[in-house]
Parts: C-alpha cells; structure tokens; sequence
C-alpha cells in the first residue's frame, strides 16, 4: 500500500501529558499537511511543509502544538501538555507541488484519533 | 474570510433515488471547488473538482457543476448505491493558497 500512513491510529491519554503522532506521505509528494477534525466539523488546516520547510501555520496551533518534517519525508506532530479541547481526529494529508502538477488534490491519511482524559 | 456552507444530514434515500447535496461558499476572487468523500473506515478522497466558472466536475456518476453567479457547487447523483453511503464534504480553495477550507460535512446512507 503506498497511501498516506499516520500512526498511532488511537491514542488516550490524561491530560498535560505530552503525545506525537506520525505521518508518513507518499513518497514522491513533497507537500505534506496537517488537518484536525472535532465530532461533527469538517477538517480544519493546521500546517503545511514542502519538502522540510514549514511554509504556513493557522492560529489554531497554539505553543503546545509542533509540527515537524526533517529530511522532507515524514513528519511528526507533537501536542505537550495535552487539554480536553485537543481531543480530536488529526488527518495528515500530502500532495504534489500545486504548480508543478496543478491537481490541487490532497491524499489523506485514515487520520490519528487522541482522546484526552 | 473563506467558509463553505453544506447541507445538514443526515441524508437517507433509497437505492436509486436522486441525490443532492447543497454546498455554497464565501470566498475572495476565483477559488477552486472540491467534494471530498470519506468511505466508512478509510481516509478522505477526492471525488470531484472544478476550477472555474462553469466547470463540470464528474466521477463515479457524481457531478457538479461550478456555479459563480450564485456561489454554489451541488453534488448530484442521478441514482444512488448502497455503496455511495459514506460522508460527503465540500471544500474550497483560493488560487496560490494551499489551504483547504471545509464545510462540515453530509452524512449519506443508502437503504436497499
């Protein structure tokens, strides 16, 4: 299977303990993103990187959010201190360079759900 | 800012009943126009997409058509299966913009 991987699928947790999620994206795209999608909401963009480079970051990473692609492959997200309001499913989606191919297509990961207790 | 409204599921028709599910948006300038789908059990996937007015987007027997004078994008299905059952989300993006604005999602369930 060569699709966007996320590992752990599931992760609980007490709150203000810290949690990394991975996502590994196909390998020839050098984009890569970070969604977070709460019961009942569609996703909502967190990050993006192209190739190692963290290009845009919303305001919904706050402090306690991380995000990280070293080497332009995979890419680790990191919440410390986690609070009940971080419970939620986290999507990593990746893509081809928009102007290159133009596809404007996103290939998303089954995502990283947390629950925070 | 961008925001894309849908319209509230759940949605539940028969097998081969007629679909559609409402989606306008609010955006600067000429955005690009996605539905994505999620399949129980799997990652969101792109089902359709148009990038200007007038563009027909088409797949899988799904279509919609960019409409700018009335800034919508429905998604239609002449006759549905039971496995088109899944949640449909409409999205758009601004040109030069790699952010994806969703709506909140439509619940679809296809009965036999």
């Amino acid at each position: 299977d060569t699709g966007v991987s996320q590992n752990p699928r599931h992760k609980i947790t007490k709150r203000g303990q810290n949690v990394t999620f991975r996502c590994d994206p196909i390998s020839e795209h050098n984009r890569l993103y970070w969604y977070r999608q709460t019961l009942g909401q569609g996703p909502e963009f967190l990050t993006y990187f192209q190739n190692e480079a963290q290009l845009e970051k919303s305001r919904l990473l706050s402090d306690r959010f991380s995000a990280e692609r070293p080497k332009g492959s995979f890419s680790t997200l990191e919440i410390q201190r986690t609070e009940q309001g971080d419970s939620a499913m986290y999507l990593c989606a990746s893509s081809l360079n928009l102007y290159r191919a133009n596809t404007g297509e996103l290939f998303f990961g089954e995502g990283s759900r947390l629950t925070v207790l | 800012g961008n925001s894309v409204t849908q319209m509230e599921g759940p949605v539940t028709l028969s097998e081969e009943a007629f679909l559609t599910i409402n989606c306008t948006y609010t955006a600067t300038g000429y955005p690009s126009l996605f539905w994505y789908v999620q399949y129980p059990g799997e990652g969101l996937q792109l089902l359709l997409k148009a990038t200007k007015a007038d563009d027909k987007g088409s797949n899988k027997g799904f279509e919609a058509t960019y409409r700018k004078e009335t800034t919508s994008f429905h998604l239609e299905k002449g006759s549905v299966q039971v496995s088109d059952s899944a949640v449909y989300f409409c999205a758009l993006r601004r040109f030069g913009n790699e952010k994806l604005t969703f709506g909140t999602g439509t619940r679809l369930t296809i009965i036999p």
